[in-house]
């Protein structure tokens, strides 16, 4: 059974920082993994998608990188803003059917 | 391009009365799937459909169950409800189950 853990659980910075959000997760053997931003009683936002065969995506300020061997992506933040402060989600796919294992989330607070 | 749509946005009900949710895909998407979001369990893998077959489902009780049209709209019941059904419902839309998109979720209370 997939699990997927998030480290760390809470985050406060100053704006302006660089941060790393951590990902593991126990069944190498991915579909893909996708990152999603999560604001105070919404929905999910789909940040960036690393497909099995991919080493990283960029977006933005954005940088997702996915070592499959080790079971662990983490989630670059440049230059953090007061507008980054959400809950990141990481969430694995063990096939192509929608069926997402998450993890419980990091909450960033970025503080002007 | 319009997003997921969920309706209702909010419900509050009663233990044992039963709720239906509406979930309306991006337009062209086949799949659509559910998640319960709860504070202590996070969030969990209800069930997908794809053109109006079920693929695949989660572990959750024989309350728990859902439909797809065909035009890919979706709906999700959850009969006689308890306490512990109390959480955000989401959807989630995606061309062949790849990428998702979610929706703003159906915040559901149960008193």
């Amino acid at each position: 059974k997939q699990e997927v853990t998030q480290i760390p659980a809470a985050l406060s910075v100053p704006e302006g920082e660089n941060l790393v959000l951590n990902c593991s997760f126990t069944d190498s053997a991915i579909y893909n993994l996708q990152w999603f931003r999560q604001d105070p009683g919404k929905g999910l936002t789909s940040l960036l998608l690393i497909q099995s065969s991919q080493r990283e995506q960029t977006s933005g300020r954005l940088n997702a990188s996915l070592d499959k061997s080790s079971g662990r992506s983490t989630l670059y933040i440049a230059a953090s803003q007061p507008g980054d402060s959400a809950t990141y989600l990481c969430a694995v796919a063990n096939s192509g059917y929608s069926t997402l294992t998450f993890g419980k989330g990091t909450m960033l607070l970025v503080s002007p | 391009k319009a997003g997921v749509t969920q309706t209702p946005r909010y419900l509050i009900k009663t233990r044992g009365q039963q709720v239906t949710l509406s979930c309306s895909p991006i337009s062209g998407h086949r799949s659509v799937s559910w998640y319960q979001q709860t504070p202590g369990q996070g969030l969990q893998f209800l069930f997908e459909y794809f053109s109006e077959t079920q693929r695949n489902k989660g572990n959750f009780p024989g309350r728990f169950s859902g439909r797809q049209f065909s035009n890919s709209r979706s709906e999700m019941n959850v009969s006689t409800l308890e306490l512990g059904d109390s959480a955000l419902y989401l959807c989630a839309s995606s061309i062949q189950g790849v990428e998702l998109f979610f929706g703003e979720g159906s915040r559901l209370t149960v008193l």
